[in-house]
């Protein structure tokens, strides 16, 4: 079945820095890959995805890229600021089924 | 405010106790979820539910059994219970099962 490896599991950046997370999956069927973000007492909220028909998608401070080849997907956020601060938790999912397999999680600290 | 609530946010219970976490989803979504999240590990997916009909049942150990009387609702019902079950427990929902998928807060479960 699939696995989803994620690293760091801690990132500390300073403040305007860029912060990169890393994850890599086993299953070359997975076609959707979706980032959260879990900050303190709440769940897990959607940040952004891709799906394996494109290399790289981004939304203001926040992209993802993929490389289906290698089979690893990556989260850059530039800019960090303050309220980036959070878990940060990639998955990966295959047509032939609805479940999500996570990766561990990131705790990804900014520093001011 | 993802429009999915979860009650009680804290529950301490002992090992011979019977409890219900509840979950609402005010989003008119078809899938709900029910996963365990423990300490740098990934979340593990326990149930799917889709138009009120279990879809994945990940080998839970019977002292969780789920319940959902409508798409809006769904219950986790808990029986004894042992301490390696403390955990968040996290629900989702989702418009379909392989759609985005929107968190509750969690409720932090703690066995004695």
């Amino acid at each position: 079945g699939e696995n989803v490896e994620q690293h760091p599991s801690t990132l500390s950046v300073q403040e305007g820095d860029s912060a990169v997370i890393k994850c890599t999956y086993s299953d070359s069927a997975s076609n959707y890959f979706p980032w959260y973000k879990q900050e303190l007492g709440k769940g897990p909220q959607l940040i952004i995805d891709i799906r394996s028909n494109v290399g790289e998608k981004k939304d203001q401070r926040i992209a993802v890229t993929l490389n289906k080849t290698a089979k690893h997907f990556s989260l850059h956020i530039t800019e960090t600021q303050p309220e980036d601060s959070a878990v940060y938790f990639c998955a990966a999912e295959t047509d032939s089924n609805y479940q999500l397999i996570w990766g561990a999680g990131t705790k990804l600290i900014i520093k001011p | 405010e993802t429009g999915v609530t979860q009650t009680p946010r804290h529950l301490v219970m002992g090992m011979t106790n019977k409890k219900s976490l509840k979950c609402e989803q005010h989003l008119g979504h078809n899938a709900m979820y029910w996963y365990k999240q423990s300490a740098k590990k990934p979340l593990e997916l326990m149930f799917v539910y889709s138009l009120e009909e279990r879809v994945e049942n990940n080998s839970v150990p019977s002292r969780f059994s789920p319940e959902c009387p409508n798409s809006s609702h769904l219950f986790l019902h808990l029986h004894t219970l042992q301490p390696e079950d403390s955990a968040l427990y996290l629900c989702a929902s989702s418009q379909d099962p392989d759609n985005e998928q929107f968190f509750g807060p969690g409720t932090r479960l703690t066995v004695l």
